[in-house]
């Protein structure tokens, strides 16, 4: 079975300019997460979809983050602009409608250096 | 809002020891699950606990749901130097479509 799969692994940018990151979730899981992962901390929870609706959007910096799973499959997260703040890890999440709520499955993850 | 406070923040040990880490919180979580993460990776789910109290293993794994509800225990046992990595608790918030809050993570380094 494939695994969650990101896009780009790896990205340098200077601050004021945008991103997108890619994930592709595992065939089947409904369930889709993008957290955020500063150096040293867990990950922080940014956005949640159940298919192609947001669940929890609660600590998405909506100013700037912005996040969409059109069909209900793949989904984008945009930064822009981006701030120094903004260097961390994004990791991508699936889980299965079935499984037990908080097991879920993570990406590699796609790590964004702001200079 | 929820904090997960994550104990020791690292350690050193000898292969073939025991290792023991703990998470604390001063909220109520319904559900305690520890991930393992490793450089470069995202984290993996090693073990989910869903009632206070449960004592789940996972090969040399064991992790104890506490009886407040407020914290959990891991233990790894005759550690070996794949153990290398760092150990998140995560606690779930919110109900059936609840979110996960993550501690800060315990960093374990073994001596071959």
């Amino acid at each position: 079975e494939a695994g969650v799969a990101q896009s780009p692994r790896y990205k340098i940018i200077e601050k004021r300019q945008s991103v997108a990151f890619w994930c592709n979730p595992i065939s089947g899981h409904a369930t889709l997460y993008w957290y955020q992962q500063i150096l040293g901390q867990g990950p922080k929870l940014l956005i949640q979809f159940q298919n192609n609706g947001v669940v929890d959007d609660s600590q998405l910096p909506k100013d700037r983050f912005s996040a969409e799973r059109l069909k209900g499959v793949d989904s984008t997260l945009k930064i822009q602009p981006a701030k120094l703040e903004d260097s961390a890890v994004y990791l991508c999440a699936s889980s299965p409608r079935l499984a037990h709520a908080g097991e879920l499955f993570f990406g590699e993850g796609s790590r964004l250096t702001v200079l | 809002g929820q904090q997960l406070n994550q104990s020791p923040q690292s350690m050193f040990i000898q292969e073939g020891e025991d290792v023991s880490m703990n998470c604390t919180s001063s909220s109520i979580f319904n559900t305690w699950l520890w991930y393992k993460q490793d450089p470069g990776e995202g984290p993996v789910l090693l073990i989910a606990l869903y009632k206070a109290g449960e004592l789940t293993s996972n090969g040399r794994l064991t992790a104890q749901f506490g009886i407040t509800r407020k914290d959990s225990f891991l233990n790894i046992s005759a550690s070996i130097p794949s153990d290398v990595g760092i150990y998140f608790c995560a606690g779930l918030y919110g109900g059936s479509q609840g979110n996960l809050i993550f501690g800060k993570g315990t960093k374990l380094s073994v001596k071959p």
